[in-house]
């Protein structure tokens, strides 16, 4: 199993470009979640998904927007990248929600806005 | 709102030394308690979690954590640093049993030889 994988490892855009990371999991888990990491913030959860075909705001959302078409992927997309979206973008999947219910995370996509 | 606090972004110990990593919660409910690892240009993984069968939680890598109702605290421990024990690590609460994670704001453990 390749667990949690994200696409891309590393990307600079320009302002104003838009992207779109891609998360896949082969754990045939129910939800998937996007979280950013910056500096001395610790992670905060941009947006996540309870299953196919849903998704939801987190505590950051402003700026990007999901979809989970399939099961086993998550896309985070954003339309017109500011500086302020520079950050380390980790995804994270779980098979149920559950109190003791670990989350697992990707590697990370490494974002630079210009 | 249910927060998590970290005492100390920065924490540096000597070869051989105790860590000690401090976790405080905020939680009007039973909490739901994990510590992750996230070493260096890597994502996080689970050194261990809460799951009320016991206070004093074993997890990977001879780190454990002592839950402590009357202080709200969650902190991890390790009796000896290695070298390769340097990393950033995550205390989280999940505020309820559908809840999703809240993380701290992460402390960096360094180890001096």
């Amino acid at each position: 199993n390749a667990g949690v994988t994200q696409t891309p490892k590393f990307r600079v855009l320009k302002t104003g470009q838009s992207m779109t990371l891609l998360c896949a999991q082969d754990m045939n888990h129910e939800y998937m979640y996007w979280y950013r990491q910056d500096p001395g913030m610790g992670l905060r959860l941009i947006h996540y998904s309870v299953g196919e075909g849903t998704t939801a705001k987190g505590e950051v959302p402003d700026g990007y927007n999901v979809s989970r078409l399939k099961k086993q992927n998550f896309l985070l997309g954003l339309e017109s990248a500011a500086p302020s979206q520079t950050s380390v973008y980790f995804c994270a999947s779980t098979g149920l929600a559950g109190a003791y219910n670990e989350q697992f995370f990707g590697p990370g996509t490494r974002l630079t806005v210009l | 709102a249910q927060s998590v606090t970290q005492l100390g972004s920065h924490v540096s110990v000597s070869e051989g030394a105790l860590v000690l990593l401090r976790c405080n919660y905020s939680s009007s409910v039973p909490p739901y308690l994990f510590w992750y690892v996230q070493y260096p240009n890597q994502g996080l993984q689970l050194l261990l979690k809460y799951t009320s069968a016991a206070t004093l939680v074993k997890g990977i890598n001879g780190f454990e954590a002592e839950f402590k109702k009357s202080e709200t605290s969650f902190h991890l421990t390790k009796p000896s640093a290695h070298m390769s024990d340097a990393a950033e690590y995550f205390c989280a609460v999940k505020p309820g049993s559908q809840g999703n994670l809240i993380f701290g704001k992460g402390t960096k453990l360094s180890v001096k030889p």
